[in-house]
């Protein structure tokens, strides 16, 4: 079965700074990674996918993820911070298999201060 | 707007009640996923249909049960209420049979406050 892991239900950073959210799957099959973004009293919504191909992924509002095989990771980057971004952040991972379906993270919770 | 409809917004019920929560996909998704989010328990993945039919399933309890109907909306019934059901409820929607390389677009949840 796969599964993900978020190191740090809350991280906190500057507007300008760096954002770095942390995600470890596991898979006995290549995986599917996602990560979804909540803001708050709104549903998920995609904010980039690793299926095959490039392992540096780009998605919307600047940010990107490497899928590091070796590692098992996929970690959410953004180089600089807005206060827009503060919402709460999901790591996800799917197989490729009937009867498997989008499994999620714990959830970080990304807050912005000026 | 995800174009996912989910209904009712809210909903505050007693313990051992039910309710039937209600969920519209995007038109042309065939793929209706329900999920909970509660605070300790995270965003938890209950069921899936595809077309009408059953195609993974989760955590999901005895005391609930989902379908989806020929049109392709589903409904989430939940029994026998007890507090710890109270939950965020969303619904999600995809054409992919499977919750695999395609986007699932979220409704904006049910929220059910069960006292």
């Amino acid at each position: 079965a796969q599964s993900v892991t978020q190191l740090g239900s809350h991280v906190s950073v500057s507007e300008g700074a760096l954002v770095l959210l942390r995600c470890n799957y596991s898979s006995s099959v290549p995986p599917y990674l996602f990560w979804y973004v909540q803001y708050p009293n709104q549903g998920l919504q995609l904010l980039l996918k690793y299926t095959t191909g490039a392992t540096l992924v780009k998605g919307i509002n600047g940010f990107e993820a490497e899928f590091k095989k070796s590692e098992t990771s996929f970690h959410l980057t953004k180089p600089s911070a807005h206060m827009s971004d503060a919402a709460e952040y999901f790591c996800a991972v799917s197989l490729n298999q009937a009867g498997t379906a989008l499994i999620f993270g714990k959830g970080t919770t990304l807050s912005v201060s000026s | 707007d995800s174009g996912v409809t989910q209904t009712p917004k809210h909903l505050i019920t007693a313990t051992g009640q039910r309710v039937t929560l209600r969920c519209s996909p995007r038109s042309g998704d065939l793929s209706v996923y329900w999920y909970q989010q509660s605070l300790d328990q995270g965003l938890q993945f209950l069921i899936q249909y595809y077309n009408g039919e059953e195609r993974a399933k989760g955590n999901i309890l005895e005391r609930f049960s989902a379908q989806q109907f020929p049109d392709l909306h589903s409904e989430l019934n939940l029994s026998s209420l007890e507090l710890g059901d109270s939950a965020l409820y969303f619904c999600a929607s995809s054409v992919l049979p499977t919750g695999s390389s395609g986007e699932l677009f979220f409704g904006e949840g049910s929220r059910l406050t069960v006292l």
